[in-house]
């Protein structure tokens, strides 16, 4: 099992709707990133949590670190939110590595 | 743009080759991590550097080797390559080592081994 999961692995949106994906994690961690990646390859750090909630414009990011839970969600989507949206978390501890989830593939249609 | 830059953009190279990959960080930060992301593997850590000094390893290859230099910018040195080796490669970088940085990822580099 994967120590960071994220649900859904693919999502298809009206431009318009709220959307949320989901993160768990089963370990230990000082921090959880969102991150965004377009088809062109290129990374975006979009949140850094260690605990709450954050927004930036129309993105939410919300943590529970009791649940080990994280949700990001967009609100009145658009076609240019159409990207992958990968989880990352650092685990608490001597290292600083981030350990990432598979990634959401999100799909806004006009 | 995050600050990040990446050299090369595109590195086509054949098996058992050597190649160099260059990141320079954003102007102060200190650390620099670098990421593989294959299809099949997905975003994986490899190793970080702070301020000249190898501070976390991941899971990167004995054939892989990286550094950072004085002036920051790091190079990752990928060697006898193999087809699996095509993925592709990211340098981020960030202000100290703490934890809680934000990490600014460059453009990435896209290797095919051929």
């Amino acid at each position: 099992k994967n120590e960071v999961e994220q649900s859904p692995q693919n999502l298809t949106a009206q431009e318009g709707e709220f959307i949320t994906i989901n993160c768990s994690y089963s370990v230990g961690i000082s921090a959880l990133h969102w991150l965004q990646q377009h088809p062109g390859g290129g990374i975006v750090s979009l949140f850094m949590l260690s605990s709450g909630k954050k927004k930036h414009g129309r993105l939410i990011a919300t943590i529970n670190i009791q649940e080990k839970h994280s949700s990001l969600h967009i609100t009145a989507s658009h076609p240019r939110d159409s990207a992958v949206y990968i989880c990352a978390v650092k685990r608490r501890g001597a290292t600083n590595k981030l350990i990432f989830g598979t990634g959401t593939l999100l799909a806004v249609q006009p | 743009d995050s600050g990040v830059t990446q050299t090369p953009k595109h590195l086509i190279t054949a098996t058992g080759q050597r190649v160099t990959l260059r990141c320079s960080p954003r102007s102060g930060d200190l650390s620099v991590y670098w990421y593989q992301q294959s299809l099949d593997q997905g975003l994986q850590f490899l190793i970080q550097y702070y301020n000249g000094e190898e501070r976390a390893k991941g899971n990167i290859l004995e054939r892989f080797s990286a550094q950072q230099f004085p002036d920051l910018h790091s190079e990752l040195n990928l060697s006898s390559l193999e087809l699996g080796d095509s993925a592709l490669y990211f340098c981020a970088s960030s202000e100290t080592d703490f934890s809680t940085d934000t990490q600014y990822f460059g453009p990435g580099t896209r290797l095919t081994v051929l």
